[in-house]
């Protein structure tokens, strides 16, 4: 069985730098293909797509957030960091880690399963 | 980057209808995409991929179809339990979801 969880602050101020630990169990993050993602959801909108990391060490970013976003991996702990410097109120949202499947000569994938998400507020 | 358009935002349904949402791709991307189900509060549930797969365990009243820019995900009988925001994902991109509201 795969299960991910998501852990870090609730809060933070606006400027902090923000770091979520997405903790893992059921597969290895050891291959080109299998890989680990972040998404967020401010309350009531929509998915936002956030970054990417396979085990191959590929990375991936969001475009408009990119200069912001760091991910990384430690695999002896199972896990994935997601660090987004200069938080804003903006960012506020619920935040998600899921496995990523990824089909390589096609350039893209999908997100099974996810963890439960948590919620960052950042507000001073 | 490719912008995946989805719609109706919001559907108005009764239990049984037949339900299509569509999502476009503002560019070809073959047979590439996957659609999820999120009800309040609850992470989102993966339930089709690469277009027309459906996940182990998803009930076969979900279908989904399309290629090149146009997909759509069919309820083809929608039961009390469907009643969800649905949406659709391309490599970096989510549509903005289709809400389903009782009629």
């Amino acid at each position: 069985q795969i299960t991910l969880k998501e852990s870090g602050p609730t809060l933070v101020k606006p400027t902090q730098t923000l770091t979520l630990t997405c903790t893992f169990s059921g597969f290895s993050l050891t291959t080109s293909t299998v890989g680990v993602g972040w998404i967020r959801q401010p309350p009531g909108k929509a998915l936002e797509w956030l970054a990417l990391i396979y085990g191959d060490g590929d990375k991936h970013y969001s475009p408009s957030l990119k200069s912001r976003l760091t991910v990384t991996k430690d695999t002896s702990e199972n896990q994935v960091v997601l660090t987004m410097t200069n938080m804003a109120p903006v960012d506020t949202a619920t935040y998600y880690c899921a496995q990523s499947i990824r089909v390589v000569l096609a350039g893209s994938n999908w997100f099974d399963p996810w963890g439960q998400g948590t919620l960052v507020t950042v507000s001073s | 980057d490719i912008q995946m358009t989805q719609s109706p935002s919001t559907l108005s349904v009764s239990v049984g209808d037949r339900v299509t949402i569509t999502c476009r791709a503002s560019q070809s991307i073959s047979g590439w995409v996957a659609w999820y189900q999120q009800k309040p509060g609850k992470a989102p549930k993966l339930l089709i991929y690469k277009a027309s797969t459906l996940k182990s365990g998803v009930p076969s009243r979900f279908s989904g179809s399309g290629s090149g820019t146009e997909f759509t995900l069919t309820i083809s009988s929608l039961q009390p339990d469907d009643f969800a925001t649905y949406y659709c994902q391309q490599y970096n991109s989510f549509g903005q979801g289709t809400k389903l509201e009782i009629k």
